[in-house]
């Protein structure tokens, strides 16, 4: 099966510029997570979609960081304006359900630079 | 407040020989476990889970995990390394959220280094 598909793989931006992410999961997955991993650090959840809706969002930065799932299928996370403590990996992944004990399977993740 | 530990950042280790990771973790409740793997440029890829059951587990790679429930431990090994096993590892436990979907809490990740 293909896996979660993520673009772009890299992005250089300055701070203050906006910028977008987009993520197609894999088939049938009704789960999205976007995590942000800072260098040196584990994963850290942004949010998470069942379908089209938010089921957690709890450390999302909504004063900058905004994301959606219109159709319940891909995802854009999006930062207006960017910061540089912003510099990370934007990860998405996917899973059958979130309640269930399946596993969450990543893309290989967008490179974000602030300059 | 709930967390998982990973207290060593780097695991230098010769090929052939046994390998271990550590992880603890501080949860309430029966946590989920999980490890994964991260090469170089690339997301993270699931190894093993432990839900319940057989405190060993046995996962991708020849790699297996030992659940001790009295240490709050989940340590990743596996008896013989290559070196293509170099790369980042990563614990993780998963907690009951709010409204029933669960989330996961991943440790800061240690990165293992097998020399030929």
């Amino acid at each position: 099966e293909a896996g979660v598909a993520q673009s772009p793989r890299y992005k250089i931006i300055e701070k203050r510029q906006s910028v977008a992410f987009w993520c197609n999961p894999i088939s049938g997955h009704a789960t999205l997570y976007w995590y942000q991993q800072i260098l040196g650090q584990g994963p850290k959840l942004l949010i998470q979609f069942q379908n089209n809706g938010v089921v957690d969002d709890s450390q999302l930065p909504k004063d900058r960081f905004s994301a959606e799932r219109l159709k319940g299928v891909d995802s854009t996370l999006k930062i207006q304006p960017a910061k540089l403590e912003d510099s990370a990996v934007y990860l998405c992944a996917s899973s059958l359900q979130g309640e269930d004990n399946q596993p969450q399977h990543f893309g290989d993740g967008t490179r974000l630079s602030i300059l | 407040a709930q967390s998982v530990a990973q207290p060593e950042d780097q695991v230098n280790v010769a090929e052939g020989n046994p390998l271990t990771v550590k992880c603890t973790y501080s949860v309430s409740g029966n946590p989920y476990l999980f490890w994964y793997v991260q090469y170089p440029n690339r997301g993270l890829q699931f190894l093993l889970k432990y839900i319940t059951g057989d405190n060993l587990v046995k996962g991708s790679y020849g790699f297996e995990a030992e659940f001790n429930k009295s240490q709050t431990s989940f340590h990743l090994k596996k008896p013989s390394a290559l070196v293509s096993d170099s790369a980042l590892y990563f614990c993780a436990v998963r907690l009951p959220f709010a409204g029933g979907y669960n989330k996961l809490i991943f440790g800061a990740g240690t990165r293992l280094a097998v020399h030929p």
